[in-house]
């Protein structure tokens, strides 16, 4: 199956610093989200963005739907030991046959330096 | 409190037995899925079903079974013909429609070792 790669694989930072990954796919998608994934645990939802352009918000979480449909990007500011976890994108085409299925990028890889 | 319950959190087997994973959820959900976590790697789909009796294979089927008896429960077999099983396993569930209004609710996954 199509995989979207995601980078950086993973960061380390200090405190206080802000993030960006991303993600890119060789396909259309309509609707892209944003997973964060605690060890040991399953992945919790973030953001989820449906329009070409969409710039969102979740607290010190943005993402945006790229204009191609192609890519997103997720930027985290202010940076705190909370953060730390695996972030995945994932993107999928709500309706007809794809039916919620997604397809996940490889995870990047946070840390957090207090 | 909804959610999806996934037992046990940890399960050990040996090389040649099949094994199976539960999943339960009170959601209320018509569709559920199945994927594997390996290091590295993003999330594969195993299997997903969108209506109690029916399910489709995903993209890492081969070696694995599931059953759809009832809304709430999706369980998944991990079998003696799976190559590679050991791996961090998660069920994830969806309202209908698969439209933009239904992202997925993961369980908190159940890791498998074979040995």
């Amino acid at each position: 199956g199509q995989q979207l790669n995601q980078s950086p694989q993973s960061m380390f930072i200090q405190e206080g610093e802000d993030v960006s990954m991303n993600c890119t796919s060789s396909s259309i998608f309509n609707t892209w989200l944003w997973y964060k994934q605690d060890p040991g645990e399953g992945p919790v939802l973030l953001i989820a963005l449906y329009k070409a352009g969409e710039l969102t918000s979740n607290g010190r979480l943005t993402a945006q739907f790229g204009i191609t449909r192609k890519d997103s990007f997720l930027n985290i500011s202010a940076s705190i030991p909370s953060d730390v976890g695996i972030y995945f994108c994932a993107g999928f085409n709500a309706g007809g046959t794809s039916y919620g299925k997604l397809t996940f990028g490889q995870g990047t890889i946070l840390t957090v330096h207090p | 409190d909804g959610g999806i319950t996934q037992s046990p959190k940890y399960l050990f087997r040996k090389e040649g037995q099949n094994v199976t994973l539960s999943c339960e959820q009170n959601l209320n959900h018509d569709a559920m899925y199945w994927y594997r976590q390996d290091p590295g790697q993003g999330l594969r789909l195993i299997y997903y079903s969108q209506i109690v009796n029916d399910f489709q294979k995903g993209d890492i089927a081969e070696g694995y079974s599931v059953s759809r008896e009832k809304k709430e429960s999706f369980p998944l077999t991990v079998t003696s013909a799976q190559k590679n099983p050991t791996a961090f396993y998660l069920c994830a569930s969806s309202p209908a429609g698969g439209g933009r209004n239904s992202p997925l609710h993961f369980g908190n996954g159940t890791r498998l070792t074979v040995t």
